[in-house]
């Protein structure tokens, strides 16, 4: 699976938006990109997922570059409850025998009053 | 909904003893995964099942981890016997055929073995 880099960590002031970047350099034609965040003390959540096009759910947006080597996770407008550890992970279409999810380290996301 | 239930969702332990974690994927799905997290080591696939069948457990730490799948509504993971570094929050997951769609995770249980 390709390798993912995001920064370690990030403030966002309440209720503007918060932007999480992921490089994916590596990323090969049948990968997705996924992300998840942590909140502590609770299970990770999953959030969204694409694979070439923008996707947009209730929780956040997925931009992804033209060339797929990088993604933006946008939460359009950050509450307390969005502090968490958000996880970028790029993982091939999920065939049988294909799911693996690898979790880095993540980019622990404050959100600041 | 009620989600993915795990219990119990706090163990503690003697090392030696044997220890077993239970979960209950979404109803209806077809995918369940077993993951570990400590903070050296972060959160760790050990072990998924399709359909009830084990597909990929090369993430199980050795032969004191097993994990059944009885049917598609239950799952244990066992270590026997336990040891202090089995310390962790263990967390079950489940999803729904797989293709491209997220995986839903449990509340965990943490587990401490003195």
């Amino acid at each position: 699976d390709a390798k993912t880099t995001q920064p370690t960590s990030m403030d966002c002031a309440e209720g503007r938006a918060a932007n999480l970047p992921c490089n994916h350099s590596t990323i090969s034609g049948n990968e997705y990109v996924y992300w998840y965040r942590q909140i502590h003390s609770q299970g990770p959540q999953y959030i969204i997922h694409g694979l070439k096009n923008n996707e947009t759910n209730e929780m956040a947006s997925l931009i992804i570059t033209e060339d797929r080597k990088s993604s933006t996770l946008i939460l359009p407008h950050a509450t307390l409850r969005d502090t968490a550890v958000y996880y970028c992970i790029v993982r091939p279409h999920a065939n049988f025998g294909n799911e693996k999810l690898t979790f880095g380290t993540g980019t622990r996301l404050t959100i600041i009053p | 909904d009620a989600g993915v239930i795990q219990s119990p969702r706090h163990e503690v332990t003697e090392m030696g003893q044997e220890v077993t974690l239970r979960c209950k994927p979404i109803s209806g799905h077809n995918s369940l995964f077993w993951y570990r997290q400590t903070m050296m080591r972060g959160l760790e696939l050990l072990i998924y099942f399709n359909n009830n069948v084990p597909i990929d457990d090369s993430g199980m730490p050795e032969d004191r981890f097993s994990a059944k799948m009885p049917n598609a509504s239950f799952s244990t993971l066992k270590i026997q016997p336990s040891e202090p570094r089995d310390s962790a929050v263990y967390f079950c997951a489940s999803s729904l055929n797989s293709l491209a769609g997220g995986q839903y995770f449990g509340p965990g249980t943490r587990l401490t073995v003195l």
